[in-house]
This record gives structure tokens, C-alpha cells and sequence, in this order.
């Protein structure tokens, strides 16, 4: 059971332009949500987060917007830099419930064309 | 400072070997998880450890055990390796909600 889903596996994006992916969950005692990038024989670094009692949450070119009502979530990426270049999970957790077990989406691989 | 650090970064086993893998969480956090990572898949939850008690388990049989130590250090490990238990293993502390993420041990099973 896929409780968290990335269903585009992969996107590009030019350089400069807006990456938009894309995050829908089942759980809905899920309450705090996250992106990772991850690099080739790296850990997953941690981007962004945002609770549920909010709708959006900024931190510099990053966006991830939350609509609780669709159960989806999408990281915005403006502009888009060849450094981006990565795969990228979204993750979820239900702290209420199961404290910090993250689960993890199957990751979209972003790449940014110069 | 210094981030989520695991060791060895590589290893080779064989089917039914043992294996320890290891991880020291970022200075300050408590709490210590473990994660498989299969090529093509996200992570999947092992185990949470916070202040050496265990807070979580996920959906992994009785040859995966991990334990924390009093420097909030960490353990995890396998016995009865199967080819299936080949993997990226991955640590991750916290503070709080958020989990930082260690670089990771590739364990292969021959």
C-alpha cells in the first residue's frame, strides 16, 4: 500500500524556468510533510517542510505548497538551476500516531537543461 | 559541524553472514532511525530509536535489530543475509520533526 506517491518518475526543465513536482498522499493522519534531494551515492539532503496547519512554506528558490483537502503537495523550484539536478522525495509523517517514521514517496528525477 | 556520519560506506557479504552497520547522529539529537533504500524505491522505515528506547518498528522480520547507545550512537543489525537484503541503509537523526540524513552503507549480498 502506497501511502505517499510521486507519480511522474521523471521531469525536464530548462534552466531558469519553474520545476514543479508533485506529491499525493492516502494517510490523512499524516500532519508534517518534507522534500529531500538526493544525489548519486549521497544521502537524501533535507530541502523544505511544512506542517498542516499551514498551506505554504518558503525558503529562498524553494515553495512547497500543501492542500489538505486533495492530499497533495508540490515543491516549487524558481529558477531552476542545473545544480537541481537530482532525484527528489517527498516525504510524510503522522506524529501522533507513529512519532517520526518518515514514509517516503518513490522520488521524481529532475533534470535541468542548460 | 559535523552531520549524520555511518560506517563502512561499502561492504560485501555472503547469504547468511552477519552484518553490523553503524551511525553517530548529528551532536544534539536524541533520536536515531534507520532506513532501507532499494534501487528504484524511496526508503523504507526500520527501526527509531530515542534515548536508547526503541519508538518504532517498521515491517522488517526478526534478522534486523538495532540498538542505541548512552552517546546516542547507534547499531543496526542483520543476521541471516539474503540477497533481498541487498540495499542502501541509511541513518537519520533529529531534534525535532525534521530527520538529517547520514551518506549511507551499500551492502551487497552475494
Amino acid at each position: 500500500d502506497q501511502q505517499v506517491k510521486q507519480n511522474s518518475p521523471s521531469l525536464s526543465v530548462q534552466e531558469g524556468r519553474i520545476s514543479i513536482l508533485n506529491c499525493d498522499y492516502t494517510n490523512s493522519m499524516f500532519d508534517y510533510f518534507l522534500w529531500y534531494k538526493k544525489y548519486p551515492a549521497e544521502g537524501p539532503t533535507f530541502l523544505i517542510s511544512i506542517s498542516s496547519i499551514k498551506d505554504k512554506n518558503e525558503d529562498g528558490r524553494f515553495t512547497v505548497f500543501l492542500n489538505k483537502s486533495a492530499k497533495h503537495l508540490s515543491l516549487h523550484i524558481v529558477p531552476s538551476q542545473p545544480g537541481d539536478s537530482a532525484v527528489y522525495f517527498c516525504a510524510a509523517s503522522a506524529e501522533k500516531s507513529s512519532g517520526d517514521k518518515l514514509t517516503f514517496g518513490t522520488g521524481t528525477r529532475l533534470a535541468v537543461r542548460p | 559541524d559535523a552531520g549524520v556520519t555511518q560506517s563502512p560506506t561499502h561492504l560485501i557479504k555472503t547469504r547468511g553472514q552477519q552484518v553490523t552497520l553503524r551511525c553517530s547522529p548529528i551532536s544534539g539529537h536524541k533520536s536515531v532511525s534507520w532506513y532501507q533504500q532499494v534501487l528504484g524505491q524511496g526508503p523504507q522505515f526500520i527501526f527509531q530509536y530515542y534515548e536508547k528506547e526503541e519508538r518504532g518498528r517498521g515491517n522488517f522480520p526478526d534478522r534486523f535489530s538495532a540498538r542505541q547507545f548512552p552517546n546516542y550512537s547507534s547499531e543496526l543489525n542483520v543476521n541471516a543475509l539474503l540477497l533481498g537484503d541487498s540495499a542502501l541503509y541509511l541513518c537519520a537523526s533529529s531534534w525535532t520533526e525534521t530527520q538529517y540524513f547520514g551518506p549511507g552503507t551499500r551492502l551487497l549480498v552475494l
